[in-house]
């Protein structure tokens, strides 16, 4: 089992690219979620999904999408990055619904200048 | 909206010693939650609490879910050298996965 796995493990990008994240999951978990990073900060929820084909959003979820056509996979997409974007961002999973996020993706560095 | 308090920000430890952390707030939760963070790597999780008043460990960590469903602590016996790193502690409410709320963590060092 690989676990979770996030790619790439680092990135830059000027302002206004696109980019997408990308999450998968090898452990047949129905739940999985984006949470970013800040310095000082504890992680904050961007979006999150119960099953395939059903995703929501979290705490902070402006300038993000995601979808979850699989059950592996769950992409977050940057439509239009800016600096405020430049940040450490981790996908979790967990078995399912109500269960609590026990493993976390090494994370994607991202920095936007 | 919901808030953790998490104290101490950081502390430096010595090897034998004995450590330990809290995590407070003014909502209360349903489940308490114990990470820990090594330099570039996901957080992974320690304990999870699910009853007021629950104390649970695992090996030299021990955490209790508080009376009152607003606090939690995280105790580490015999600190060792990988025992440094971030721990974070994060409250769930009942019925909502996405409201995972984490505190600021707790920066564990060696003494110099």
């Amino acid at each position: 089992n690989a676990g979770v796995t996030q790619t790439p493990k680092f990135q830059v990008l000027k302002t206004g690219q696109s980019m997408t994240l990308q999450c998968a999951q090898d452990m047949n978990h129905e739940y999985m979620s984006w949470y970013r990073q800040d310095p000082g900060m504890g992680l904050r929820l961007i979006h999150y999904s119960v099953g395939a084909g059903i995703t929501d959003q979290g705490e902070v979820p402006n300038g993000y999408n995601v979808s979850r056509s699989t059950t592996e996979d769950f992409p977050l997409r940057l439509l239009s990055a800016a600096p405020s974007q430049t940040s450490v961002y981790f996908c979790a999973s967990s078995y399912s619904f109500g269960q609590p996020e026990a493993f976390f993706g090494q994370g994607t560095r991202l920095t936007v200048v | 909206g919901q808030q953790l308090n998490q104290s101490p920000q950081s502390m430096f430890i010595q090897e034998g010693e004995d450590v330990s952390m809290n995590c407070t707030s003014s909502s209360i939760f349903n489940t308490w939650l114990w990470y820990k963070q090594d330099p570039g790597e996901g957080p992974v999780l320690l304990i999870a609490l699910y009853k007021a008043g629950e104390l649970t460990s695992n090996g030299r960590l021990t955490a209790q879910f508080g009376i009152t469903r607003k606090d939690s602590f995280l105790n580490i016996s015999a600190s060792i050298p990988s025992d440094v790193g971030i721990y974070f502690c994060a409250g769930q409410t009942r019925g909502s996965q996405g409201n995972l709320i984490f505190g600021k963590g707790t920066k564990l060092s060696v003494k110099p």
